[in-house]
């Protein structure tokens, strides 16, 4: 089973500010690395996948990249909507792997 | 737009068997294009997937190892809805329940294996 690591695990910082967040695999992705978002309450909502392509309706303030074993994804200019849990997920083996989330809050 | 909406007890006794439903609209569960799947969500296991049915000429369905023995996932194409069979609960699969669909492609590209759409999520509590 290929296990996702997530860091950092919490990140605080204001609106306006650039986040970057981190997915490290146990074993080579070949790009298949997905990332949603998900709000106290809500279920997740897919912002990127395959690495790079953002969803249907996905702001371009979101991006995603990474190869390998290591994925970034970056939100460059934090909206108060932004300020959520935001989790990576594998396809590329069996099972199917979520990583343990990064919390970005409020500075 | 597609619409996933659950529906389904909250409560399941310990041994008892979990039965929800994911009702669609705007697509169809005998797309060809997608694959339709159960993921859960808790404290202990994060987000898990479950399982998965998908219409491909038949009908398939494709289950984690974690619950293999116990799960049936299953498509009612007359009421466009999919469900979801857990038997043997414990308070182990307590957890948040939720149907989503895989990101729609062409038949010949496979299964996308991510998930564009949710639904609302069900509390599931195994409690006598």
């Amino acid at each position: 089973e290929v296990v996702l690591t997530q860091s950092p695990a919490t990140l605080s910082l204001s609106p306006g500010d650039r986040a970057t967040l981190s997915c490290r695999a146990s074993q080579s992705l070949s790009n298949y690395l997905a990332w949603y978002q998900q709000k106290p309450g809500q279920a997740p909502r897919l912002l990127i996948y395959d690495t790079s392509n953002r969803a249907t309706g996905i702001p371009a303030r979101f991006s995603g990249s990474g190869s390998g074993t290591d994925y970034t994804l970056t939100i460059s200019s934090l909206e108060p909507e932004d300020f959520a849990v935001y989790y990576c997920q594998q396809r590329s083996n069996w099972p199917l792997t979520f990583g343990p989330g990064t919390k970005v809050n409020i500075k | 737009q597609v619409q996933l909406h659950q529906s389904g007890p909250g409560l399941v006794r310990p041994s008892q068997t979990l039965s929800l439903t994911c009702a669609i609209s705007g697509d169809r569960v005998s797309s060809d294009r997608t694959a339709w799947n159960w993921i859960r969500q808790s404290p202990s296991r994060g987000l898990e997937w479950l399982g998965r049915t998908y219409y491909r000429s038949r009908w398939h369905s494709e289950y984690a190892d974690s619950v293999k023995s116990r799960i049936t996932i299953s498509a009612d194409t007359s009421e466009n809805q999919f469900s979801l069979h857990l038997n043997s609960m414990t308070p182990d699969d307590a957890a948040v329940y939720y149907c989503a669909r895989d990101l729609p492609r062409e038949p010949a590209a496979g299964i996308h294996n991510c998930f564009d759409s949710w639904g609302q999520g069900t509390l599931v509590t195994v409690s006598s």
